[in-house]
């Protein structure tokens, strides 16, 4: 079954704008981590925060982790069209155990 | 580095075949491999876990003889869909586990006629 939800399911935005999107997880976690995926196509890792971490940036990415609520919010900062993907968190309970994908946010970066 | 193919990249066959499906660790050697299916606009789903000589450990409701797993060697776990139907029609994942992390095959789109 899947660890939980992420939201919204799709957000629509333009370029230049900010996108945020959110994962809430059900059990503890060791790690979270963002992937991206274009339509149709395999995963890319986008960052992994641990759980003792509460917030990390990556380039355009930042990403927030909050074990309290068991979520995670990924923010892209100036986006781009490039940047139009699926969108998935996932936990895993320890380092290289199974992991567990949200339902995962469809964004559209209208140019 | 860390680089996992799939191959095919896509297959159609008929209802009834089986179809193989390859996850090869390019760089690195893999005691661990997992596979994933996706429908479409859905998330991943976790459907084994395939260890190097050893059986593949199956998610709830996930059937094992509908499914086959073979992980004969440090950098190739091999899917198979036994009497594939438009059902199993989906786009399959698969990940080799290095150094802690997963790292993901391209994926392996299945349409069953």
């Amino acid at each position: 079954s899947q660890q939980g939800e992420e939201d919204p399911q799709a957000l629509s935005i333009q370029e230049g704008e900010n996108a945020t999107m959110n994962c809430s997880y059900k059990t503890s976690i060791n790690n979270l981590q963002w992937y991206r995926q274009n339509s149709g196509r395999g995963l890319v890792h986008l960052i992994l925060i641990r759980s003792n971490e509460r917030e990390k940036h990556s380039g355009r990415l930042r990403v927030t982790l909050d074990t309290s609520k068991k979520s995670s919010s990924l923010l892209i900062t100036a986006s781009r069209a490039a940047d139009t993907a699926s969108y998935f968190c996932a936990t895993d309970a320890s380092y290289g155990s199974r992991l567990t994908f949200g339902e995962g946010t469809q964004l559209t970066v209208n140019p | 580095g860390a680089v996992v193919s799939q191959h095919p990249s896509w297959v159609i066959c008929k209802s009834g075949t089986s179809v193989k499906i390859e996850c090869r660790s390019l760089d690195f050697q893999a005691t661990t491999m997992f596979w994933y299916r996706q429908f479409p606009k859905q998330s991943l789903m976790l459907m084994a876990t395939s260890n190097e000589g050893s059986k593949a450990t199956y998610e709830q409701g996930v059937e094992k003889d509908k499914f086959l797993i073979n992980h004969a060697s440090l950098t190739l776990s091999t899917l198979t869909v036994t009497s594939a139907h438009p059902e199993d029609s989906s786009f399959y994942i698969c990940s080799a586990l290095w150094r802690y992390e997963q790292y993901f095959g391209p994926g392996t789109r299945l349409t069953v006629t």
